[in-house]
């Protein structure tokens, strides 16, 4: 079976710091990943995705970036964390029906 | 711009009763609908989706309804449970191909009383 991890689940960074949140997925090839932040009292917004090794792509301009290094691999990062950064982030993996699975989620508190 | 509204940021429905959780959207191309269900900490599940060429969907105590012409889809539970108290989000999607991407409404709480 599928299963999708992502860490660390809280974090609490200094404003000016970097950011390195990753996700792995298991039992499953070529996923499509994602990146989503839901900031408090707001739902779900899409920051990244990817379709395969080294493909990104962003929806929202911002100081955060993604990479995937590897096919199950998706790392989400930043070299220096605004306060408006805080929220809880969440990876998730899907194939082509659509319907997306999600990690466990990092909670980031910018400080 | 937000094309998938959930109006109703909360709810409170006593035990054994039905919920009814609303969502709207404005992007008529949008051709697949979803419900997540999120506890705290915790990472949004699948619920229930339906596709564009039908107007009901049901799994057990979940029913999602659809719209098309007004733009909107709601999703039933009946009878409630204290377990279902969460928050629900309303998501879409357009097309067919290898990243389709789900669009989110802002999310409903759901609190059933005991």
């Amino acid at each position: 079976s599928q299963t999708i991890h992502q860490w660390p689940a809280t974090l609490v960074q200094p404003v000016g710091s970097p950011l390195s949140l990753e996700c792995t997925v298991e039992g499953t090839s070529n996923p499509n990943l994602y990146w989503y932040r839901q900031a408090a009292g707001r739902g779900l917004q899409l920051l990244f995705y990817s379709v395969g090794i080294g493909q990104i792509s962003s929806e929202v301009p911002q100081n955060l970036s993604a990479s995937r290094p590897q096919d199950r691999q998706f790392i989400l990062s930043s070299k220096k964390l605004l306060l408006s950064d805080s929220g809880f982030y969440l990876c998730a993996w899907s194939v082509t029906t659509g319907e997306l699975f999600f990690g466990e989620g990092s909670r980031l508190t910018v400080l | 711009d937000q094309q998938v509204k959930q109006n109703s940021p909360s709810l409170s429905v006593q035990e054994g009763r039905i919920s009814i959780l609303n969502c709207d959207y404005t992007n008529s191309m949008f051709d697949y609908f979803l419900w997540y269900k999120k506890y705290p900490a915790e990472g949004p599940t699948f619920l229930i989706s339906i596709s564009s060429i039908k107007d009901k969907n049901e799994d057990g105590r979940f029913t999602v309804f659809l719209n098309k012409s007004a733009k909107h889809l709601s999703l039933h539970i009946v009878p409630s449970q204290p377990g279902d108290s969460a928050v629900y989000f309303c998501a879409a999607s357009v097309g067919f191909g290898s990243a389709r991407q789900l669009t989110f409404g802002s999310g409903t709480q759901l609190t059933v009383l005991p």
